[in-house]
């Protein structure tokens, strides 16, 4: 089946907009999360997403960041007032269930943000 | 709080030469230890993982063994080509229930040279 998808796959922005980036996790995942990789450090936790239960936001670097997940299918992770520390890849991934630490991520193959 | 520490880059190796990049963590709890590769051009993808101590999680030649006493996780491979040049990342998952986020290492990127 189809993997992690994201969209757009590159968004150049001008500093101060709002932008919008999109995954679709695996069918059938409950669990869904946000990294951000800036260049030349490693990946950083953002914000987590299981079933119904309230979201991990205990990433998010500050409230210009938000994320939605409907159900459990498709998030959105939103940007306000972007600012160029904002560039990054945004990568979203997903898990079949999250009931403890053995379950895999799979990760879609990222959108690359680049705040001017 | 959970860290990851690994072998800095770049690493530059001849083809068919042994691989070792050093990966050692701090948890809280009872950790499973993940090695996730990024290929040029390409998305994130699992290599291999351990879940508890002393398994030996393999895939594609490349081998890490789930250390406890020392807390480490080592990748290696008897022998390199050129197609696993890519970014190595080292990552662990703490076990409780609710704690599930991924905690990466900073990533060692591998060159092999023909």
């Amino acid at each position: 089946g189809a993997g992690v998808s994201q969209s757009p796959s590159n968004k150049v922005t001008e500093k101060g907009k709002d932008v919008e980036l999109r995954c679709d996790p695996i069918s059938g995942h409950t669990a869904l999360y946000w990294y951000r990789q800036r260049l030349g450090q490693g990946l950083e936790f953002l914000i987590y997403f299981q079933g119904n239960s309230a979201p991990d936001k205990s990433g998010l670097p500050s409230d210009r960041f938000s994320a939605e997940r409907t159900g459990e299918s498709v998030s959105t992770l939103t940007i306000q007032r972007t600012q160029q520390e904002d560039s990054a890849v945004y990568l979203c991934a997903s898990s079949l269930v999250a009931g403890g630490s053995q379950e895999t991520q799979y990760f879609g193959p990222g959108t690359r943000l680049l705040v001017l | 709080g959970n860290s990851v520490t690994q072998m800095e880059g770049p690493v530059t190796l001849s083809e068919e030469a042994f691989l070792t990049i050093n990966c050692t963590y701090t948890a809280t709890g009872y950790p499973s230890l993940f090695w996730y590769v990024q290929y040029p051009g390409e998305g994130l993808q699992l290599l291999l993982k351990a879940t508890k101590a002393d398994d030996k999680g393999s895939n594609k030649g490349f081998e890490a063994t789930y250390r406890k006493e020392t807390t480490s996780f080592h990748l290696e491979k008897g022998s390199v080509q050129v197609s696993d040049s890519a970014v190595y990342f080292c990552a662990l998952v703490e076990g409780s229930f609710g704690n599930e986020k991924l905690t990466f290492g900073t990533g060692t990127r591998l060159t092999i040279i023909p």
